[in-house]
């Protein structure tokens, strides 16, 4: 079975000090790795992703996800958080050896930046 | 402009009342996905379809229908079945569904009256 989970419903953090939102995730092979990010009232919109190579990968914004594979984690983090990285962000995992081509997502981690 | 149209943005459904939601894509994109948003749920898939006339259950189908006659549309149907339909329903493609990434419309938020 494959699995995500966000275990932080809510972060908060100061605008400029960095930020983390934490993944973990529950795959039966090697895994394909997502987050996405969702403003009010939209649909969501990719940021990066990990398939293979480099475990830290570098997406949109700023921010950047270290694959961890003995951990079985995928942090998002961003070195200067701003007012407008507040937001919805979803952790989303695909098992690269199915034959069904579905993402599966976490429960979601709002964001919060504080001036 | 390239992209996923959802129609309509909100939708009110009686009791007993079939509702249909649009989703459509000029992306040429081979598979589409329906997925239901609840608050502290995440996204939980609905119905996806890889290839025309072709369509696979997900998660929570029961009380949702859906068909893929084109390929650029996907019509999700909320049944009277479906008990508790109030969310906001996402519709999503990729170019097959083995490309990574997803390309989301902006959402449609049912409510029931």
């Amino acid at each position: 079975a494959q699995s995500v989970a966000q275990p932080e419903d809510q972060v908060n953090v100061a605008e400029g000090n960095p930020l983390t939102v934490k993944c973990t995730y529950s795959v039966s092979g090697n895994p394909y790795l997502f987050w996405y990010v969702q403003y009010p009232n939209r649909g969501l919109q990719f940021l990066l992703k990990y398939i293979t190579g480099d475990n830290l990968v570098k997406g949109s914004y700023g921010f950047e996800a270290e694959f961890n594979k003995s951990q079985t984690s995928f942090h998002l983090k961003k070195p200067s958080a701003l007012v407008s990285d507040s937001a919805l962000y979803f952790c989303a995992v695909r098992d690269r050896g199915s034959t069904l081509g579905r993402l599966y997502f976490g429960r979601g981690t709002q964001l919060t930046v504080w001036p | 402009d390239g992209g996923i149209t959802q129609s309509p943005k909100y939708l009110f459904r009686k009791e007993g009342q079939n509702v249909t939601l649009s989703c459509e894509q000029n992306l040429n994109h081979d598979a589409m996905y329906w997925y239901r948003q609840d608050p502290g749920q995440g996204l939980r898939l609905i119905y996806y379809s890889q290839i025309v006339n072709d369509f696979q259950k997900g998660d929570i189908a029961e009380g949702y229908s859906v068909s893929r006659e084109k390929k650029e549309s996907f019509p999700l149907t909320v049944t009277s079945a479906q008990k508790n339909p109030t969310a906001f329903y996402l519709c999503a493609s990729n170019p097959t569904a083995f490309t990574e990434k997803l390309f989301f419309g902006s959402g449609t938020q049912l409510s029931v009256l």
